[in-house]
């Protein structure tokens, strides 16, 4: 049900940039990708969502192929805290906003 | 930001039990929520859409004389675990969302459910 694929897992060293790529090549013209992170026992934080702009908050940046075939979570300065299971998620259009959840990408910021 | 709330944090009760858990969007109203379970070290399982109103919507292979949900008000949705066994233990989360189709989901912070 998921149409994203990453990798499961991924280093950082603290302070570098975490640059977390995710595959969504089936993706429609008018499903929006979505990113969220979970730290162990809570429910996931929303980090942000984009649909074929770049995209940038507080947070992360959001880069988005031309062919909105994968993107790219970009972290620009990573901290021990960011050290979390991150999911790219497309919401399928036409299907009452769910959300299905690939495997996600665990991410280790060491110091 | 928008916030969803889920009450209680934690449960711990005997097998046999039926136990509900509540999901509350605090600062927006949200015609449908959305119910999830999560196991030890794997993903998020969509488990039924609760829609205010009308009845739920319940993904493949979940049963829902099992897991009762009912969506009374904007700010409000409840799942029912009946008759709960040790299998049933598991990390039990909701979502909301406010406004248009394209705004993101936001979650509570999980129900962990511990059946003896």
């Amino acid at each position: 049900d998921a149409k994203t694929t990453q990798p499961p897992s991924m280093d950082c060293a603290e302070g570098r940039a975490a640059n977390l790529p995710c595959n969504h090549s089936t993706i429609s013209g008018n499903e929006y990708v979505y990113w969220y992170r979970q730290i162990h026992s809570q429910g996931p934080q929303y980090i942000i969502h984009g649909l074929k702009n770049n995209e940038t908050n507080e947070m992360a940046s959001l880069i988005i192929t031309e062919d909105r075939k994968s993107s790219t979570l970009i972290l620009p300065h990573a901290t021990l805290r960011d050290t979390a299971v991150y999911y790219c998620i497309v919401r399928v259009a036409n299907n009452f906003n769910k959300f299905y959840f690939g495997s996600g990408t665990k991410l280790n910021v060491k110091p | 930001g928008a916030v969803v709330s889920q009450h209680p944090s934690r449960v711990i009760c005997k097998s046999g039990t039926s136990v509900k858990i509540e999901c509350r969007s605090l600062d927006f109203q949200a015609t449908t929520m959305f119910w999830y379970r999560q196991f030890p070290k794997q993903s998020l399982m969509l488990m039924a859409t609760s829609n205010e109103g009308s009845k739920a919507t319940y993904e493949q292979g979940v049963e829902k004389d099992k897991f009762l949900i009912n969506h009374a008000s904007l700010t409000l949705s409840t799942l029912t675990v009946t008759s709960a066994h040790p299998e049933d233990s598991s990390f039990y989360i909701c979502s909301a969302s406010p406004g248009s189709s394209n705004q993101p989901q936001h979650f509570g912070d999980g129900t962990r459910l511990s059946i003896l």
